[in-house]
């Protein structure tokens, strides 16, 4: 089992551009989530999944769009992305109940 | 708003000794707590998990305390190695049953050869 993966892993993008940030996960779980982690700080939630079919925000969401695809694929877009988006995302699952969830290794951009 | 924070930004222990990271929280509604660490260059990693109905939980080599009167958690490493060094979050859980976390900033644990 792969676990949670995430693509890309560095991604380098000028004002105003837009990406779809793809995360994937084998466990068969039903709850998905994206974070955003800064240096220094810990992990904020920007949107979660808590089954195919439903998405909803979490405590950073502006800016941001994800589409849960399927039950493995949940997604995330920057449609305008500005030098504030720059961080780590992190994607995660959740297993036994939602709070033990899973991470992927991270998607690391950076917006000039 | 709610807010989990930890007490010290960096730890530095020897090893072999015993690591203990401390982290507030300042919501009394909060069902679950969890110990998340976190390698360099790599994702969180689920440690444990306590409930807000126990005051302590032991596993392999760690124990979370849990002190609700003071709204305290602690996370004790037994005979820390240089492969506990990493960030250690602790989280909460403050509305229901939907994996919303709140994380902590995290407190470094450095350890010492």
């Amino acid at each position: 089992n792969a676990g949670v993966t995430q693509t890309p892993k560095f991604q380098v993008l000028k004002t105003g551009q837009s990406m779809t940030l793809q995360c994937a996960q084998d466990m068969n779980h039903n709850s998905m989530y994206w974070y955003r982690q800064d240096p220094g700080m810990g992990l904020r939630l920007i949107y979660y999944s808590a089954s195919e079919g439903t998405t909803d925000k979490g405590e950073v969401p502006n800016g941001y769009n994800v589409s849960r695809l399927n039950k493995r694929e949940f997604s995330l877009r920057l449609e305008s992305a500005a030098p504030s988006q720059t961080s780590v995302y992190f994607c995660a699952s959740g297993g036994r109940g939602p709070y033990e969830q899973y991470f992927g290794p991270g998607t690391r951009l950076t917006v000039t | 708003g709610e807010s989990v924070g930890l007490h010290l930004p960096t730890l530095s222990v020897q090893e072999g000794d015993n690591s203990i990271i401390n982290c507030a929280y300042s919501n009394s509604a909060s069902d679950y707590f969890i110990w998340y660490k976190q390698e360099s260059g790599k994702g969180p990693q689920f440690i444990i998990d306590i409930r807000s109905n126990m005051d302590k939980r032991q596993g392999q080599r760690v124990t979370v305390l849990l002190n609700k009167t003071v709204k305290h958690l602690s996370l004790q490493i037994a005979a820390t190695q240089p492969g506990d060094s990493a960030v250690y979050f602790c989280a909460e859980n403050p509305t229901g049953n939907t994996g919303k976390l709140i994380f902590g900033q995290g407190t470094t644990l450095q350890v010492k050869p």
